[in-house]
């Protein structure tokens, strides 16, 4: 059972755009909501982590959206880079818990 | 070096044959994880090691696959009785691992790219 659904599994955004990643989850112990970026033949990089007592968390061009009711959470990418070409994904990790439980990953492409 | 290290980067084996995986964590963090990652399937954990603790070993899928962590530092992921399925990119990561710190961040390896034939 997939307990973060991540989507959409893949995404083109034209450079300069903002590219838009959503990622829903059920279990409301869960604490911690960081996103991971990974390039090819990398390991997965962390990139930008919210808490749930903030509604939002800016970092640069990155920023997280996060919305407690809907249990839903998403990452923005304002003014998208070639260089921003990647898969995301985006994780949760549950109080006094060890292990974060990702999403299934976003690759996002964006065109010159 | 400065990140978390792990060899070989590939392992192309034999259904049936036994494999070890290695991972050097970055110094001085006590935490360890293991990860597998499947195409499509995202990140699915395996084994957390934190300090002299008993390893958390709920991820594990089968009992064909364990893990050693030795003096605190270097791991090693062994699976036997290799299977087809067991094809994966297997990732090791490690952290700080500050008491009840749950945003420790994990920092990965890039990875061992398993292919079972």
């Amino acid at each position: 059972q997939q307990q973060v659904k991540q989507s959409p599994q893949s995404l083109i955004v034209q450079k300069g755009g903002i590219s838009i990643i959503n990622c829903a989850y059920e279990n409301t112990a869960f604490d911690y909501f960081p996103w991971y970026q990974q390039f090819p033949g990398k390991g997965p990089a962390l990139l930008i982590a919210i808490r749930p007592d903030v509604s939002e968390k800016k970092e640069g061009r990155f920023t997280i959206s996060f919305n407690k009711s809907a249990k839903q959470f998403s990452l923005h990418i304002m003014d998208s880079q070639p260089g921003d070409s990647a898969t995301y994904f985006c994780a949760a990790r549950q109080t006094g818990a060890n292990n974060l439980f990702f999403g299934t990953g976003t690759r996002l492409t964006v065109i010159p | 070096g400065a990140g978390v290290s792990q060899s070989p980067s590939n392992k192309v084996t034999e259904k049936g044959k036994d494999v070890e995986l290695r991972c050097d964590p970055i110094s001085g963090h006590t935490a360890l994880y293991w990860y597998r990652q499947s195409l499509g399937q995202g990140l699915e954990f395996l084994i957390y090691f934190q300090g002299n603790s008993a390893p958390d070993k709920s991820g594990l899928p089968s009992d064909r696959f364990s893990a050693e962590r030795t003096g605190g530092s270097v791991s090693t992921l062994t699976i036997q009785r290799t299977q087809q399925e067991d094809s994966a990119v297997y990732l090791c990561a490690s952290s700080r691992g500050l008491a009840g710190g749950p945003s420790d961040t994990q920092y990965f390896g890039p990875g061992t790219r398993l292919t079972v034939l």
